[in-house]
């Protein structure tokens, strides 16, 4: 079962704009999410993170919200840039588990 | 600090064949994690190694196993290839993996091709 859900494949942003990425997990167990960049043919890069114990993490143009209650989180990218198109994966992990759990990818396309 | 490390980075077999990729992980990390990549699909994990243990395995046939060694470099083993085999294998590394707000980093990726 899919424990961690991105329910958008896609989305279109022009550049300048803010883009949302939205990701939903249903176990509560897990207490650490992450966000990864991925360009075609290569491995993803880690992007942020954000510990169960926050609802909010920011770094540079990217934060990350956590809606504990919802079992939801968001990526925000702020301004939006060419250069950020990519997919982006969230992906969720518990302190009493072993494994990293990915959602299915949200393809980002900014418009110049 | 190097990255991780995946060989090759490409490779065409044709069915039947079997097929071994290597991953180095990042210096210090012990735990060193599969996955496959399909186009349309997200990142479906393998299996997790762990001090030269496999720790966790995902929903893929036996065909599909892997190892450790003593300096967590890692082996993934394909045997009797099909054509839906075909895809982006990604290998990833953490200290821990997965536990008190670890990271994973992935490598490259090996690109396979199934004819």
């Amino acid at each position: 079962d899919q424990q961690v859900k991105q329910n958008s494949p896609s989305l279109s942003v022009q550049e300048g704009r803010i883009s949302i990425l939205n990701c939903d997990y249903t176990n509560s167990m897990f207490d650490y999410f992450l966000w990864y960049k991925k360009y075609p043919a290569e491995g993803p890069t880690f992007l942020i993170s954000i510990s169960s114990i926050k609802d909010k993490n920011e770094d540079g143009r990217f934060t990350v919200f956590l809606n504990k209650s919802a079992k939801h989180l968001s990526l925000h990218i702020v301004p939006s840039q060419p250069g950020d198109s990519a997919v982006y994966f969230c992906a969720a992990s518990a302190e009493t588990g072993n494994q990293f759990y990915f959602g299915t990818g949200t393809s980002l396309t900014v418009i110049p | 600090k190097a990255g991780v490390t995946q060989t090759p980075r490409y490779l065409i077999k044709t069915r039947g064949q079997q097929v071994t990729l290597s991953c180095s992980p990042i210096s210090g990390h012990r735990s060193v994690s599969w996955y496959q990549q399909t186009p349309g699909q997200g990142l479906q994990f393998l299996f997790e190694y762990f001090s030269e243990t496999q720790r966790n395995k995902g929903n893929f046939p036996g065909r599909f196993s892997g190892r450790q060694f003593s300096n967590s470099r890692s082996e993934m083993n394909v045997s009797t290839l099909e054509l839906g085999d075909s895809a982006l294998y990604l290998c990833a590394s953490s200290f821990l993996q997965g536990r008190g707000g670890e990271t994973q980093y992935f490598g490259p990726g090996t690109r396979l091709l199934v004819l």
